[in-house]
C-alpha cells in the first residue's frame, strides 16, 4: 500500500456515458499527477497539479477530458461522452519532489 | 515521441540466471526511478537515483544512472519467479516524469 487511493478500481460503462475517478493522494505531498495506460505499454502524462493548481495539461487531455483538485486534496478525472478508444487504466500519482507513488488504478472499460 | 527508450521489450529467462534491462535517451535528467508493475495493479516504486554515476543496491537489484544522467540500467542476479513483471524507468524534468516504453520480465521456474 503506497498510501495513494483510487476509486472505484473497476468501471465498465457504455459509450457515450460520463464517468468520475477519484484519487486521493499522500497528504503531506502537493503534486498529484493522472496518466493512462494501455496494455503493455508504459503510463502516458496526462495532467499534474501543483495544490490546487493545474499547471500542465498533455495533448492527449481531449476537451471532453476535465480534472480537478479543489482545496489541494483528492483530484477527480472526469471523462465525457466515453468512446471506446478510452478504455485503459487510468493512474493517479502523488509526489513531494522528484519520486512519485502510484495508486493502484482505476481500469475502465467503454463498450 | 518515446524520450526513453527501454530495451530489451521482451524477456524471458529460467529462475537462477541474470539479466539487464536498459533505459536509455538523448535527454538529461535530473533524477531517474524505476518501478515494477503486476497486472491490474499501479507501479510499485523500487528506487531514485539523482546523481550521475550513481549505483544502488536493493537485494538482488542494482541499478544504475549513467555517468551523463541519460541513460540507466537495472541489473537483476540469480532472477526468481517473483521478479516476474512489467519494469518500467520513469525519468523527471520539468515537473515532469517521462515513462519508458517498459520491459516485460517472465521467470520461468
Amino acid at each position: 500500500d503506497t498510501g495513494v487511493s483510487q476509486d472505484p478500481r473497476h468501471k465498465i460503462t457504455k459509450r457515450g456515458q460520463n464517468v468520475t475517478f477519484r484519487c486521493d493522494p499522500i497528504s503531506e505531498h502537493n503534486r498529484l499527477y493522472w496518466y493512462r495506460q494501455t496494455l503493455g505499454q508504459g503510463p502516458e502524462f496526462l495532467t499534474y497539479f501543483q495544490n490546487e493548481a493545474q499547471l500542465e495539461k498533455s495533448r492527449l487531455l481531449s476537451d471532453r477530458f476535465s480534472a480537478e483538485r479543489p482545496k489541494g486534496s483528492f483530484s477527480t478525472l472526469e471523462i465525457q461522452r466515453t468512446e471506446q478508444g478510452d478504455s485503459a487504466m487510468y493512474l493517479c500519482a502523488s509526489s513531494a519532489v522528484e519520486t512519485q507513488y502510484f495508486g493502484p488504478g482505476t481500469r475502465l472499460l467503454v463498450l | 515521441t518515446q524520450l526513453l527508450e527501454q530495451s530489451p521489450q521482451f524477456l524471458s529467462i529460467q529462475e537462477g540466471e541474470n539479466l539487464t534491462v536498459y533505459c536509455n535517451s538523448s535527454s538529461v535528467f535530473s533524477s531517474l526511478q524505476w518501478y515494477r508493475q503486476e497486472p491490474g495493479e499501479g507501479p510499485v516504486l523500487l528506487v531514485t537515483v539523482v546523481t550521475g554515476g550513481e549505483v544502488k543496491k536493493l537485494k538482488r537489484l542494482t541499478f544504475q544512472f549513467g555517468d551523463a544522467r541519460k541513460d540507466s540500467s537495472l541489473h537483476i542476479t540469480a532472477a526468481q519467479p517473483g521478479d516476474t513483471g512489467l519494469y518500467l524507468c520513469a525519468g523527471f524534468r520539468g515537473n515532469q516524469f517521462y515513462f519508458g516504453t517498459g520491459t516485460s520480465l517472465t521467470v520461468i521456474p
